[in-house]
């Protein structure tokens, strides 16, 4: 079965510096992996995804992960944080298999930028 | 334009109520979602529907009903409300899930608090 793992429950960082925010996976097969960001109160947004290609998927609001097959890891990063990254934010895989998919997420990681 | 979404936004109901969630797409997506959020912010997937057929039930009470009289909605609809059922429960959407990449997309939750 796949799955994710988003071993920090929260990160602290500084606006202007740069984050990171870690996930690891495990699937048997070829890895799909999500990243979405819930906002306070909202729904879940779309933020990139790894199918397959280049390591490095570029996604939404400035944020990109780095797709690692020796590390099992798809860490999302952004150059520079913004007060307004704060937010919830989920690592996810595709499970699929037989006739139906599914997504499976990890724990969520709670980013705090600091002004 | 919103694509995927719910209503009501806030339910509050006493223990043994039934009640519904509804939600709407107008992305033209042949296959909905139902996903609870509990109080620890862990997301899970409940049901999956393409073109109005079930898909997946992940071994959900079968208090929780949901019904899609058409592809673009899929309700929710939940006998005998118990406090358990507390949480905050995301409608999605994405194409027909033949191509395991297709993204979901989420709708903005319903909170649900049964007192």
């Amino acid at each position: 079965a796949q799955s994710v793992a988003q071993p920090e429950d929260q990160v602290n960082v500084a606006e202007g510096n740069p984050l990171t925010v870690k996930c690891t996976y495990s699937v048997s097969g070829n890895p799909y992996l999500f990243w979405y960001v819930q906002y306070p109160n909202r729904g879940l947004q779309f933020l990139l995804k790894y199918i397959t290609g280049d390591n490095l998927v570029k996604g939404s609001y400035g944020f990109e992960a780095e797709f690692n097959k020796s590390q099992t890891s798809f860490h999302l990063k952004k150059p520079s944080a913004l007060v307004s990254d704060s937010a919830l934010y989920f690592c996810a895989v595709m499970n699929y298999g037989g006739a139906t998919n599914k997504l499976i997420f990890g724990t969520g990681t709670l980013l705090a930028v600091q002004p | 334009d919103t694509a995927v979404s719910q209503t009501p936004k806030y339910l509050v109901t006493q223990m043994g109520n039934d009640k519904s969630i509804k939600c709407e797409q107008n992305l033209g997506h042949d296959t909905m979602y139902w996903y609870k959020q509990d109080s620890k912010k862990f997301l899970k997937i409940m049901f999956s529907y393409n073109n109005k057929e079930l898909i997946i039930n992940e071994t959900v009470p079968n208090r929780f009903s949901p019904k899609s009289p058409d592809k673009a909605h899929l309700n929710l609809h939940i006998n005998s409300l118990e406090l358990g059922d507390s949480a905050v429960y995301f409608c999605a959407s994405s194409r027909w899930q033949r191509d395991f990449t297709d993204t979901q997309y989420f709708g903005p939750g319903t909170r649900l608090t049964v007192l």
